[in-house]
């Protein structure tokens, strides 16, 4: 079955720190790779998504490149604040069929000013 | 548009004791999906929906039954509390599975947190 492996934390940075979340995926087929951001007490909301490789997914100034190659799809962003403080999770779907979502652990990050 | 919406928001169960959440949505998605969250597990699928009267299993599907009679709702039951079913329970809705749609997104609701004592 799929499996998503990311960088455990807690993650601390300084405010305006440049950031990177590794993530790597084992699938069958073509997935599409997702990031997911859960502040307190919320649910989870997409960040960004690739459906292909060498797409590059980007919002809020975070991006993330589907590199088929190395089988990774690390989150990124320059200047981080501290409203970024949040859990992000790296997903991936089956490349075929209903069946879900398969998660990483998820990465807490804490930006500190 | 409330998006995905989740009942309860919280409770806590004895041992034995039965309960349903609901999960609602209001954008008509034919797919719809319970994980649950555990510290340091990430979400796992229990059970999901590709369309009204459908249901599978997931990757963590013991313990739990699920029924989806109307398209915008799908309930998870537990008949048998458990401590082990302790976690955060959370809804999501697609309208599509196939990433070439574009549709493939997953809206998560809130969040049910669960103890069982």
């Amino acid at each position: 079955g799929n499996s998503v492996t990311q960088m455990e934390g807690p993650v601390t940075l300084s405010e305006e720190a440049f950031l990177t979340i590794n993530c790597t995926y084992t699938a069958t087929g073509y997935p599409s790779l997702f990031w997911y951001v859960q502040y307190p007490g919320e649910g989870l909301q997409l960040l960004l998504k690739a459906t292909k490789a060498d797409d590059k997914g980007s919002n809020k100034g975070f991006e993330a490149t589907y590199r088929k190659e190395t089988t990774s799809f690390h989150l990124e962003k320059g200047s981080v604040q501290v409203s970024d403080s949040a859990v992000y999770f790296c997903a991936s779907d089956s490349g075929g069929g209903a069946d879900g979502l398969t998660f990483g652990k998820g990465t807490h990050l804490i930006i500190q000013p | 548009n409330a998006g995905v919406t989740q009942t309860p928001k919280f409770r806590v169960l004895k041992t034995g004791q039965s309960m349903t959440l609901l999960c609602a949505q209001d954008m008509n998605h034919e797919y719809m999906y319970w994980y649950r969250q555990d510290p340091g597990m990430g979400l796992r699928l229990i059970h999901y929906s590709v369309g009204e009267g459908t249901t599978a299993k997931g990757e963590v599907p013991d313990g739990y039954n699920v029924s989806r009679l109307k398209k915008q709702n799908f309930l998870l039951g537990l008949e048998s509390a458990a401590p082990s079913q302790t976690s955060v329970y959370f809804c999501a809705s697609s309208y599509s599975k196939k990433a070439s749609s574009g549709r493939d997104t997953q809206y998560f609701g809130p969040g049910t947190r669960l103890t069982v004592l």
